[in-house]
């Protein structure tokens, strides 16, 4: 079965550092890997989605980028947090065969 | 603009009672709904696929699609206290997979 493992659970980071948060698929191949942020009490609104190896679509301008450098792995990366960038961040992925897509546990970021 | 739409609630149903919650989405080309279940500080899992119109029954749940209003809905049979959670719709088109507000629902024992 698919299983997306995202870490860290939980991240406290200053105003103006960088962020790395990864997300990493097992149990298929060439998974379309999607990143949503979730503001409290919201819903998920898409940053990023993936096709493939080095290919990115990106949903909202804002000051976070993603990466894939492996089939199953999809970083989300800032260079200078905003506090307005906390939230809790999900990675879902989707079989290349299947329309459901899973989601990781999620990582909640608090900005200070 | 892509766009998934929910009644934020909050929805109270009564134990026992049929909850029954809304959907409705902006992108005819939209191919395939799913309806996700999220539990206060956890990540969304799935309860329900639907990909043609009609019903789809799997235990409690009860998905309903009719593509031509462009709406959704997911009735939930007997509702339990462990329902409690907020539903999530979602569409998906083309690699894109977008996700409504959600409902939180509460039943009350």
């Amino acid at each position: 079965s698919q299983t997306i493992h995202q870490w860290p659970a939980t991240l406290v980071q200053p105003v103006g550092s960088p962020l790395s948060l990864e997300c990493t698929v097992e149990g298929t191949s060439n998974p379309n890997l999607y990143w949503y942020r979730q503001a409290a009490g919201r819903g998920l609104q898409l940053l990023f989605y993936s096709v493939g190896i080095g290919q990115i679509s990106s949903e909202v301008p804002q000051n976070l980028s993603a990466s894939r450098p492996q089939d199953r792995q999809f970083i989300l990366s800032s260079k200078k947090l905003l506090l307005s960038d906390s939230g809790f961040y999900l990675c879902a992925g989707r079989g290349y065969m299947n329309t459901e897509a899973f989601f990781g546990q999620g990582t909640r970021l608090t900005v200070v | 603009q892509k766009e998934v739409e929910q009644n934020s609630g909050p929805l109270s149903v009564p134990e026992g009672a049929i909850a029954s919650l809304n959907c409705t989405y902006s992108d005819r080309g939209s191919q395939s709904f799913f309806w996700y279940r999220q539990y206060s500080g956890k990540s969304p899992e799935l309860i329900m696929s639907i990909y043609s119109n009609g019903d789809k029954e799997d235990g409690r749940f009860t998905a309903q699609l009719n593509k031509a209003s462009q709406y959704v809905s997911l009735l939930i049979r007997d509702s339990q206290p462990s329902d409690s959670a907020t539903y999530l719709c979602a569409s998906y088109n083309n690699n894109d997979m977008r996700f409504g507000a959600g409902t939180r629902l509460t039943v009350k024992p």
